[in-house]
């Protein structure tokens, strides 16, 4: 089974704080993905990998900066956390963005709170 | 945007009955997928359509894709109480990147 690990499930900051998310795949999987979810809008993508040192912004990159120095691990970065930075934070791994094989696994996800 | 918008919004329903699901979307898609979300966890994958589909299977879901109208649903038979959780469709592009919609929230009570 593919096993995705996010390496907080609660964290409470400081506006101006910054902040290091993690999250681990252990899968081999080319493609990583950063995600937030708030009430109402669902899912949207921060950023995501699909090489070791590649990144590509998402839909909603701004405040945050990404990671990737192992092909295992895609860290989110909050340069300086802000009180509407406060959601729920979903790391995903995918083999490729291959046909049939973009099928995503996802962490138990971490619950930031900015205060 | 090709993002799967979920219809209804929330749903609450009988053990036993049957739940009905429906996600359109916007764009021409590679395939689709339905995730689903346990309150307060990650979404875990339940199944995969491909464009040339137009009906899959997995045990007590069956998934139905219509290109034509940019329209999709899931199918729950035989709820059970363990079935609460929201659920998100996903239409996924050429590129193979997923656009999640906000998700059918799904209560089945004993």
């Amino acid at each position: 089974d593919v096993k995705v690990t996010q390496s907080s499930r609660y964290l409470v900051k400081r506006t101006g704080e910054k902040v290091f998310l993690e999250c681990v795949q252990d899968m081999d999987h080319e493609n990583m993905f950063w995600y937030r979810q708030d009430p109402g809008l669902g899912l949207r993508l921060i950023y995501f990998s699909y090489d070791v040192k590649m990144k590509e912004k998402g839909d909603i990159p701004e405040g945050y900066s990404v990671s990737r120095e192992k092909k295992e691990r895609f860290s989110l970065i909050l340069e300086s956390a802000s009180t509407n930075q406060t959601s729920m934070y979903l790391c995903a791994s995918a083999q490729s963005v291959l046909r049939a094989k973009n099928i995503q696994y996802f962490g138990a996800g971490t619950r930031l709170s900015v205060l | 945007s090709q993002q799967g918008e979920e219809d209804p919004q929330a749903l609450s329903i009988q053990e036993g009955e049957n739940a009905t699901m429906n996600c359109s979307y916007k764009t021409s898609i590679n395939n689709l997928q339905w995730y689903r979300q346990n309150s307060g966890r990650g979404l875990v994958h339940l199944i995969l359509i491909r464009s040339n589909e137009r009906e899959k299977h997995s045990g007590r879901l069956r998934v139905t894709l219509d290109t034509s109208k940019k329209s999709s649903s899931l199918l729950i038979t035989a709820s059970r109480a363990a079935d609460t959780a929201s659920y998100f469709c996903a239409p996924a592009s050429n590129t193979g990147k997923l656009i999640f919609g906000q998700g059918t929230t799904l209560q089945v009570k004993p």
